[in-house]
């Protein structure tokens, strides 16, 4: 069946760096893009941005514009999405989202990750 | 950006109720509405897409309608593995955005 596994819990110092994988099964990793989205505590969600799978072409939300990098691995259908220099407003839940479709329009996040709680704290 | 609200923020229904929850775009969006259901502590589930399209493996009792700026979420007959926090979602344009939840509660 359709999966996403992603990596474990993480705990950052502020100013630190972040990684998250995202590990795709199930269906043709390079037919999709894959989504990031966040949500912090209690909070509601937010959508960082995407990447498409077949081409590389990124889109960040201006958010997160300079301090995100999304990428994949196609040789392991592995997404990764890096966030820089953290504060204690980047506490969240992590979510990848398989992707329907990366346009300008249409498309949502099908298939989701568990999660990745990342806590930011000194 | 797409501001998309909802309403109510919270809602306590029982069991067997019938629950609607409204959302609203802040400019036309068409058809381009999703609904997601959120269980505590774990990831978002899609429900319906294209505003009134039923995911697959979705019970019949929840359907989706609305086009431009107002959709609405029905739920017919509530079972008690229905209560959870739904989210609206945009894909007219980028960024991508999400109504602020409304959380079902039992009554």
């Amino acid at each position: 069946q359709v999966d996403l596994v992603q990596s474990g819990s993480e705990v950052k110092k502020p100013g630190a760096s972040l990684k998250v994988s995202c590990k795709a099964s199930g269906y043709t990793f390079k037919g999709y893009g894959i989504s990031w989205v966040r949500q912090a505590p209690g909070q509601g969600l937010q959508w960082m941005g995407w990447i498409n799978v077949y081409n590389g072409n990124t889109n960040y939300a201006q958010k997160f514009q300079g301090r995100v990098t999304m990428t994949t691995d196609t040789s392991t259908n592995t997404a990764y999405m890096d966030l820089r220099s953290l504060t204690s407003d980047d506490t969240a839940v992590y979510y990848c989202a398989r992707t329907t479709d990366t346009g300008i329009q249409g498309g949502t996040f099908d298939v989701w990750g568990q999660g990745t709680m990342v806590t930011v704290s000194s | 950006d797409i501001q998309m609200t909802q309403s109510p923020s919270s809602l306590s229904a029982s069991v067997g109720d019938r629950v609607t929850i409204t959302c609203r775009a802040n400019q036309s969006i068409g058809s381009y509405l999703y609904w997601f259901q959120q269980k505590p502590g774990k990831a978002p589930q899609l429900l319906i897409y294209a505003a009134s399209d039923l995911k697959p493996g979705v019970p019949p009792r929840f359907s989706g309608r609305g086009s431009g700026t107002d959709f609405t979420l029905i739920i017919s007959s509530l079972q008690p593995e229905d209560y959870a926090t739904y989210y609206c979602q945009q894909s007219y344009s980028l960024p991508r955005t999400f109504g602020q939840g409304t959380k079902l509660e039992i009554k």
